[in-house]
């Protein structure tokens, strides 16, 4: 299947700072990729859906001048946590897709963000 | 509302023994529907997926589902479980409507006893 990489796996940052999350498709064009949240003994929850060259569609609940999301090739897409906090804390998980249709999203490692 | 309700929040099945995880979804769309297993602090992976066509979908491992319309449902079955079986299970309902979203059920732990 094709590969979806995240960077980094996990980062840990002081409050206040901000972080940036990388998802790359490495052996396929994603025209849109999607981010994940997911809490400790959780299920994902979606954040936010991206398609290339667009601005991210969040879903309700979200706050998106926090959680920034830039698509801007068909290969990458990166989530900005902004003046992360500890509730902040959490494991995200990217996914992408080429196409429409019938076509699976192949999900990333996941990265464990701690903010202290 | 769409949801996917995984109702067994944690099973416990002896090694060898069959397997079958619960998945019921409400979905307004034809729905395609996925199992997902995640190791702890890593991402998903995907066991199967149904889209179309035969109702009873082979998937990796020894998995195999059984998408039933009727009763909204989309069960996981293993004849013969392993010890490296042991994870969490996710199952998730998407759509070509939605643009390929997913959501997610709660999910359910697996642990395999000797």
């Amino acid at each position: 299947g094709a590969v979806v990489s995240q960077h980094p796996s996990w980062v840990i940052c002081k409050s206040g700072t901000s972080v940036k999350i990388e998802c790359r498709s490495l052996d396929f064009q994603a025209t849109t990729m999607f981010w994940y949240r997911q809490f400790p003994k959780q299920s994902l929850m979606l954040m936010a859906t991206s398609n290339e060259g667009s601005k991210a569609t969040y879903e309700q609940g979200v706050e998106k001048d926090k959680f920034l999301i830039n698509h801007a090739s068909l290969t990458l897409s990166t989530l900005t946590v902004t003046s992360a906090h500890p509730e902040d804390s959490s494991f995200y998980i990217c996914s992408a897709r080429s196409g429409t249709g019938n076509t699976e999203a192949f999900f990333g490692q996941g990265t464990r963000l701690t903010v202290v | 509302a769409q949801s996917v309700t995984q109702p067994d929040i944690h099973i416990t099945v002896s090694e060898g023994a069959s397997l079958e995880l619960r998945c019921n979804y409400s979905y307004g769309a034809t729905p395609y529907l996925f199992w997902y297993v995640q190791s702890p602090g890593q991402g998903l992976q995907l066991l199967l997926k149904y889209f179309s066509g035969d109702t009873l979908v082979q998937g990796i491992k020894g998995f195999e589902a059984e998408f039933k319309r009727s009763q909204s449902s989309f069960n996981l079955r293993k004849p013969s479980v392993h010890w490296s079986d042991a994870a969490e299970y996710f199952c998730a309902v998407g759509s070509y409507n939605q643009g390929g979203k997913l959501i997610f059920g709660q999910g359910t732990e697996l642990s395999v006893k000797p």
